[in-house]
């Protein structure tokens, strides 16, 4: 199985500051296809996993551009540009390109 | 507006047996493979198994290999995931998923599975 790792486990930010996560995989995620299946998510409390970034830079409907993904192989980083109140929750990165599909251990992240 | 909604989830022994299902809405289910996800409680976030559009292939994580099987009624716009033998590490919330290019686009809001005696 691919093991995805995620530096730090949690995070404490103050509002209007940048925070950035780092992921990073077992094995390259770059597929023959030409893509990298690497996808963000935040979980905010109580609620279930919502797609931030897909294929490493892309970002899923509706989210705000303060949120950016960049990497490439097996090293990728989220980065927020402006930390938010309503940024906060876990933060999980996953690979598909090999099953079984596997999560980093996730990041929380708090507001200072 | 995607909707998934799960339901099924209940106190049971170990080593008893339990169906979950998803309801689907507002996409064309037949169109997308979907997943099942699970989120033992205060923990991470574990890829459980995963059923093609039509059914024809399913995929499980080692962990439910062989107990669980994911099926599909795509004439109800229904997922399901049958768990037998039942262990106290499958206590947690089960989430179903729909895939969009490779991700989980969608999620639903889960139902919580308790295996304790």
């Amino acid at each position: 199985d691919i093991v995805m790792t995620q530096t730090p486990l949690s995070l404490s930010v103050t509002p209007g500051q940048p925070a950035s996560i780092s992921c990073k995989s077992s094995q390259s995620l770059l597929h023959s296809d030409g893509k990298t299946y690497l996808y963000w998510y935040l979980q905010k409390p109580g609620q279930p996993p919502q797609l931030l970034i897909y294929e490493v830079s892309n970002r899923f409907s509706g989210v705000p551009d303060r949120f950016s993904g960049s990497g490439s192989g097996t090293d990728f980083t989220l980065k927020i540009s402006r930390v938010e109140a309503e940024d906060v929750g876990v933060y999980y990165c996953m690979q598909s390109i090999q099953l079984p599909w596997t999560f980093g251990q996730g990041t929380k992240v708090e507001i200072k | 507006e995607v909707q998934l909604v799960e339901s099924g989830g209940v106190v049971v022994q170990p080593g008893g047996s339990l169906r979950l299902s998803c309801a689907a809405s507002g996409f064309t289910f037949d169109d997308y493979t979907m997943h099942w996800v699970r989120q033992a409680p205060g923990k991470g976030l574990e890829w459980v198994s995963l059923i093609s559009w039509d059914g024809g292939s399913t995929y499980y994580a080692d962990s439910v290999k062989g107990r669980f099987t994911i099926s599909r009624d795509n004439s109800k716009n229904s997922l399901y995931l049958q768990m037998n033998s039942l262990r106290t590490e499958d206590t947690a919330l089960y989430y179903c998923a729909k895939s969009s290019s490779g991700s989980l686009g969608y999620w639903g809001q889960g139902t919580l599975v308790t295996v304790s005696s």
